[in-house]
């Protein structure tokens, strides 16, 4: 996969709704996925990650969905809050955790509106 | 755990001058560390991995006599941009992974006037 040096889309919505977050991937050989929150000034920060072997996983008040099929990746965030506004990033990793170089997507700014 | 330090996390700097990044894993030993840049508004971008005591291997396009990397101990790399121009701006992030995962720090912005 690649990442593209394009500007970031852009997802505005209100305080309490369900926010989604998609992200295509083009390696088909990457076998773990990672989403990753990057507020303004600084590093990205975990949070929540799936491998190849399931199509969705749940945290808290995040669920990420993997169709390897298209090879699409997906981010909800329920229930969103002000505090949610950042940059999302996916990343892709072949070969798990212990090898192989992350690649990051395109990302996609979230604003939060109260 | 899993902290990942950098330092300095701002620096300004002229057109022509050498800046030395540094990133450091606080509380575990990394098998290998990884240099990104990222551009306003844009994603992060791989330059480099380097393991500890072998030199590093640059990404397609990244030029390795400008961006010196040293990989000096499990626990420390170092990033230096040298002779640095106005276009070197930009926001240089440093991940440090082990075998529970990959860890990055939380970045060093980068100004050359």
């Amino acid at each position: 996969g690649e990442s593209v040096g394009l500007h970031l889309p852009t997802l505005s919505v209100q305080e309490g709704d369900n926010s989604i977050i998609n992200c295509a991937y083009s390696n088909s050989a990457s076998d773990y996925f990672i989403w990753y929150k990057q507020e303004s000034g600084k590093g990205p920060q975990f949070i929540i990650d799936i491998r190849s072997n399931m199509d969705k996983r749940q945290g808290q008040r995040v669920t990420v969905l993997l169709n390897k099929t298209v090879k699409h990746l997906s981010l909800q965030i329920a229930a969103t809050q002000p505090g949610d506004s950042a940059v999302y990033f996916c990343a892709e990793l072949p070969g798990g955790t212990s090898y192989g170089k992350l690649t990051f997507g395109q990302g996609t700014i979230l604003t939060v509106h109260p | 755990g899993a902290v990942v330090s950098q330092h300095p996390s701002w620096v300004i700097c002229k057109s022509g001058t050498s800046v030395k990044i540094e990133c450091r894993s606080l509380d575990f030993q990394a098998t290998t560390m990884f240099w990104y840049r990222q551009f306003p508004k844009q994603s992060l971008m791989l330059m480099a991995t380097s393991n500890e005591g072998s030199k590093a291997t640059y990404e397609q396009g990244v030029e390795k006599d400008k961006f010196l990397i040293n990989h000096a101990s499990l626990t420390l790399s170092t990033l230096t941009v040298t002779s640095a121009h106005p276009e070197d701006s930009s926001f240089y992030i440093c991940s440090a992974r082990n075998r529970a995962g990959q860890y990055f720090g939380p970045g060093t912005r980068l100004t050359v006037t």
